[in-house]
């Protein structure tokens, strides 16, 4: 198994480019979730979903859209970047939302 | 709501030493929480967990945590550091029903041979 992929490993935009982030699994988990770490500040969750269809926002949402239409992938659009965006993203996954969280590699996001 | 709080920014500690890493969390109804270590340059990666049931929780590479429901703590502990250990150590938290996880800013772990 793969466990959960992300693309790309790292990115550079300029402010007002559109991006999309890209995260797989291969566990069949129905729970998905995306995460931006930033220095002193931890992780802080951006969207979720616990499953095909079904998404809810974090506690950083804006700037931010997701869809899930299959059980595997899970991307995280960025409609108009800001330098405020600048951040490492990770993409997890697990069975339940209450459940062990198995993390991406993550993506090295700069905006100039 | 949750929140999860580590109040040490680095943890220095000599190889061999004991290690503890502080977490405490505020979290309605029956806590869910959780250890994870970041190396640089990776994602991170799961120690352990605490649901219910034993307060004392093990986990890998020699890792345990005590839950204490009084102090509303979940201290991360090790009998003696290696200087692998050096890492990013983050304390998460959810409960019962509850889809968002919570995480502490972070401990840097730094062990000096």
């Amino acid at each position: 198994n793969a466990g959960v992929t992300q693309t790309p490993k790292f990115q550079v935009l300029k402010t007002g480019q559109s991006m999309t982030l890209q995260c797989a699994q291969d566990m069949n988990h129905e729970y998905m979730s995306w995460y931006r770490q930033d220095p002193g500040m931890g992780l802080r969750l951006i969207h979720y979903s616990v499953g095909a269809g079904i998404t809810d926002q974090g506690e950083v949402p804006n700037g931010y859209n997701v869809s899930r239409s299959t059980t595997e992938d899970f991307p995280l659009r960025l409609l108009s970047a800001a330098p405020s965006q600048t951040s490492v993203y990770f993409c997890a996954s697990s069975w339940k939302g209450t459940e062990t969280q198995y993390f991406g590699p993550g993506t090295r996001l700069l905006v100039l | 709501a949750q929140s999860v709080a580590q109040p040490e920014d680095q943890v220095n500690v000599a190889e061999g030493n004991p290690l503890t890493v502080k977490c405490t969390y505020s979290v309605s109804g029956n806590p869910y929480l959780f250890w994870y270590v970041q190396y640089p340059n990776r994602g991170l990666q799961f120690l352990l967990k605490y649901i219910t049931g034993d307060n004392l929780v093990k986990g890998s590479y020699g890792f345990e945590a005590e839950f204490n429901k009084s102090q509303t703590s979940f201290h991360l502990k090790k009998p003696s550091a290696l200087v692998s250990d050096s890492a990013l150590y983050f304390c998460a938290g959810t409960y019962y029903g509850n889809n968002r996880l919570a995480f502490g800013k972070g401990n840097q772990v730094v062990v000096i041979p």
